[in-house]
């Protein structure tokens, strides 16, 4: 049991460059999460993803692009990275449902990602 | 929607004190309040959480405390230690008719002085 994982863990990428961070879990969560986090701040929700087939913004969605490829696996994609955008990246995932208490959100390692 | 503010953004603490964190909630329909600690260059991981339908919670030196009247929740943290240093966040979970994304604090570094 892996829990999240995350690849890649480090990328460089130049201005306009693009490329997609790729999350996964094993734990049969419906709910997926991506959150950014920039030096000395707090976690900021970028999109999530409900259950297989749904997605939806967070606070900070420009920029940025998301699949839910199928209940396990939920991908980050920038078509054309800023420097703005250089953060770590986080993926989460937790089971939830409607109206009932929730349960631990689960977070992968990370990826450190730098736009020059 | 759901706001929740986390007080202190940075706390010190002689090793051995008690440090307390608090959190407020707005949302008075949310019912699930996780704590994170973060570790430095780390992922966040949950160290406790707790439910609408209860009070206060512990394990070992930590402990949550909920105020549903007031809405707000605090992380206590007795007999600290160096390991304790870290960032620590909380959240909540609003309860509507659909799923919603935790709501989390904006965190607190809390740094242990041995």
């Amino acid at each position: 049991n892996a829990g999240v994982t995350q690849t890649p863990k480090f990328q460089v990428l130049k201005t306009g460059q693009s490329m997609t961070l790729q999350c996964a879990q094993d734990m049969n969560h419906n709910s997926m999460y991506w959150y950014r986090q920039d030096p000395g701040m707090g976690l900021r929700l970028i999109y999530y993803s409900a259950s297989e087939g749904t997605t939806d913004k967070g606070e900070v969605p420009n920029g940025y692009n998301v699949s839910r490829l199928n209940k396990r696996e939920f991908s980050l994609r920038l078509e054309s990275a800023a420097p703005s955008q250089t953060s770590v990246y986080f993926c989460a995932s937790r089971y939830e449902t409607s109206g009932r208490s929730s349960y631990e959100q689960y977070f992968g390692p990370g990826t450190r990602l730098t736009v020059t | 929607g759901e706001n929740v503010e986390q007080h202190p953004s940075t706390l010190s603490v002689q090793e051995g004190d008690s440090a307390v964190i608090k959190c407020t909630y707005s949302d008075s329909a949310s019912n699930y309040f996780p704590w994170y600690k973060q570790e430095l260059g780390k992922r966040p991981q949950l160290i406790i959480d707790i439910r609408s339908n209860v009070g206060e919670k512990k394990d070992q030196r930590i402990a949550v405390t909920l105020n549903k009247t007031a809405k707000h929740f605090s992380l206590h943290i007795t007999e600290t230690q160096p390991e304790d240093s870290a960032v620590y966040f909380c959240a909540a979970s609003p309860r509507n008719s659909g799923n919603t994304p935790l709501v989390f604090g904006k965190g607190t570094r809390l740094s242990v002085i041995a």
